[in-house]
């Protein structure tokens, strides 16, 4: 299986400052078709994971642009320009180039 | 709007088989997409578990398949779950999820997920 690194697993930020997590892969995402099939997830206590960027960088709808990825091959990186109050949970990524879909172990994002 | 929803029994008994059904609104599962279940273990992170294609093709994870069946119904509009000699490490809230296979490779819409305890 395609292992997911993330780093930080904690992550104390300030209201209205940036925060910024890292993914690496031990295998490169890049699938046969030229897509990167990295994903970003979300998920508030006590709530399901929710999607916030797909193939590295697209926002899903109605996420707001504060939240940005990047990266290529094995190195990824989520990026919140002004953390609000609402950001506030775990973080996953996910890769769905190589089966089984695998996640990071997850960064927590709490108020510092 | 397509929404999920689990069901099944909270607490299983260790060597039996968990059994989970997940309903959706908002699409016909005959149409299209790949429907899917997750588990994350309490406090811990996610694992994917399998799912199975419109069609009734089957992709599981390799760490589970020996004990994994995933199911169609397509009159009652639901797929299924059923994870046969449960044990301590099965305990975990199961979700289910649409698997984006056309655009994204990814879960995209997911249920609230169910708790699901095994103790005797």
């Amino acid at each position: 299986d395609v292992v997911m690194t993330q780093s930080p697993l904690s992550l104390p930020v300030t209201l209205g400052q940036p925060a910024s997590i890292s993914c690496r892969s031990s295998q490169s995402l890049v699938y046969s078709d030229g897509n990167t099939y990295l994903n970003w997830f979300q998920q508030r206590p006590g709530q399901s994971p929710r999607r916030l960027i797909y193939k590295v960088s697209n926002r899903d709808s109605g996420v707001p642009d504060r939240f940005s990825g990047s990266g290529s091959g094995t190195d990824f990186t989520l990026k919140i320009s002004r953390v609000e109050a609402e950001d506030f949970g775990v973080y996953y990524c996910m890769q769905g180039t190589h089966w089984p879909p695998t996640f990071g172990q997850g960064t927590k994002v709490e108020i510092k | 709007q397509v929404q999920l929803q689990e069901s099944g029994p909270g607490l299983v008994k260790p060597s039996e088989t968990l059994s989970l059904t997940c309903a959706v609104s908002g699409y016909s599962i005959s149409s299209g997409y790949y429907w899917g279940w997750i588990r994350q273990p309490p406090g811990k992170g996610l694992e994917c578990i399998g799912s199975i294609y419109h069609s009734g093709s089957t992709y599981y994870n390799p760490s589970l398949k020996s004990r994994v069946t995933i199911t169609l119904d397509t009159p009652k509009n639901q797929f299924s779950l059923k994870l046969s000699s449960v044990t301590a490490a099965d305990t975990a809230v199961y979700y289910c999820a649409r698997w984006d296979g056309y655009n994204t490779n990814a879960f995209d819409i997911w249920g609230q997920g169910t708790m699901v305890t095994v103790s005797s």
